[in-house]
């Protein structure tokens, strides 16, 4: 089976950083993506994570550790409109995209 | 074109009707997913096609039916519903990326709410 665990909720101020983890539990691990979605909106993908160490996307990183079965996102120079759920998913080979239970940013000014 | 476009946007059926939902992609991509949402709750996988037939089924009751006509479009049809199947439903597609490897990017269309009376 598979399993992804990340915080329910993040407060952060405008201009700070903010680190959202997940750990995963998963059979035939192949990856880890991130989305974002805003309220009434759909999943946007913001990146994935196939080998260990940091993907940098502009103001968003992701990273990886196959080893500890974990990854974060990483979120610079905070945006009000960053708030927004994220979620980690695991791609386990084929089709089968797994999402975390999401994390609610909230960004205050 | 790396839209995913899915109508309608907003659907309130009676448990009796019969509807479908629609979604279309001209991205070339050939795996198409249903995905169901409920609010403050993860994206839940519920068909996969690739290549036009139905790939995997997540143990969905008979009432969803999804159809595949091309590598285009994706239906689900929906028939005989109850108020908690009541969610938001999306589509996705991505590119196939074949046996053994990933499909690690998936584009989302907007979504039907949908409300069962």
């Amino acid at each position: 089976g598979q399993s992804l665990e990340q915080p329910s909720e993040v407060t952060a101020v405008e201009g700070a950083i903010v680190q959202i983890n997940c750990t995963y539990q998963t059979s035939g691990f192949y990856g880890l993506s991130w989305y974002q979605q805003h309220d009434g909106g759909a999943p946007t993908f913001l990146s994935y994570n196939a080998l260990d160490g940091l993907e940098e996307t502009g103001r968003f990183s992701s990273f990886l550790s196959r080893s500890d079965s974990y990854g974060y996102l990483l979120l610079q120079e905070l945006q009000m409109k960053d708030s927004a759920s994220y979620f980690c998913a695991s791609s386990s080979g084929g089709f089968k995209t797994i999402f975390g239970a999401g994390t609610r940013l909230f960004v205050k000014a | 074109d790396t839209e995913v476009t899915q109508t309608p946007k907003h659907l309130v059926m009676g448990m009796t009707n019969k509807k479908s939902l629609k979604c279309e992609q001209h991205m070339g991509h050939r795996a198409m997913y249903w995905y169901k949402q409920k609010a403050k709750k993860p994206p839940e996988l519920m068909f996969v096609y690739s290549y036009e037939k139905l790939s995997i089924n997540e143990s969905v009751p008979s009432r969803f039916s999804p159809e595949c006509p091309n590598s285009s479009l994706l239906n689900l049809h929906l028939h005989a519903l109850q108020p908690e199947d009541s969610a938001l439903y999306l589509c996705a597609s991505s590119q196939d990326a074949g046996q053994g490897a990933t499909n690690e990017k998936l584009f989302f269309g907007s979504g039907t709410q949908l409300s069962v009376l």
